[in-house]
């Protein structure tokens, strides 16, 4: 099993909707939860870091963590073209070791 | 300021050469990741350094896999020899604070093993 599972769609929806990505982990010393968008050809960018449970906002971004559920989400509001992208969700444990547990990412698009 | 720089951006080489991809880091960042994204696969930690120092390097698949960081600046990552199983994307990452938060990924070499 592996230790970040993530639907890897493609997920398409039109223009203007809000959008779901989620990721489900099953290491419970996972504390720090990221968010990276991945356009064609480019490395990972980091949209959203989090290390507690419940919602954390920036702009049209919403990161919500359920530590409990082991579950972690990623809402996008208003969604624009350029949204189009892959969302990889990533997780790290506490006690200095920085490395990043990948999920295998979620290829959006958004439909003008 | 610059990002991270990895080149090259693509390599074709046989089975059984020698390539060695080569990651220039935000200047000053003292962390320095390498993660690989193999066709289909997420992608997954292979090595940690701090300056010149490697702090963890559970994530090398096995030893055709060399990787140096000469002086703390730039690294390289040898692959020799390499194997058709070798073929995907190589990220580097540099970081001032080593807590994920603060990682700059580099666009990647995408290597082709045939």
């Amino acid at each position: 099993q592996k230790e970040v599972e993530q639907d890897p769609g493609p997920l398409s929806v039109p223009e203007g909707a809000i959008v779901s990505l989620n990721c489900t982990y099953s290491n419970s010393a996972f504390q720090y939860f990221m968010w990276y968008r991945q356009y064609s050809r480019k490395g990972p960018e980091l949209l959203m870091y989090t290390y507690s449970s419940g919602n954390k906002e920036d702009g049209r971004f919403t990161a919500q963590v359920d530590k409990s559920s082991k579950y972690i989400s990623l809402f996008i509001r208003d969604s624009q073209p350029s949204d189009s992208a892959t969302y990889l969700c990533a997780m790290s444990a506490i006690g200095g070791n920085e490395k990043l547990t990948f999920g295998t990412g979620t290829r959006l698009t958004i439909i003008p | 300021e610059a990002g991270v720089t990895q080149f090259p951006s693509h390599s074709v080489i046989e089975k059984g050469q020698t390539v060695t991809l080569r990651c220039d880091p935000i200047s000053g960042h003292d962390n320095l990741y390498w993660y690989r994204r193999v066709m289909g696969k997420e992608i997954k930690f292979l090595l940690h350094f701090v300056k010149e120092s490697k702090q963890d390097e559970s994530g090398m698949p096995n030893n055709r896999f060399l990787a140096e960081r000469t002086g703390g600046t730039y690294s390289t990552l040898k692959v020799q020899p390499a194997e058709l199983e070798d073929s995907g994307v190589y990220f580097c990452a540099s970081s001032n604070n080593g807590q994920g938060e603060g990682y700059t990924f580099g666009s990647g070499t995408r290597l082709t093993v045939v």
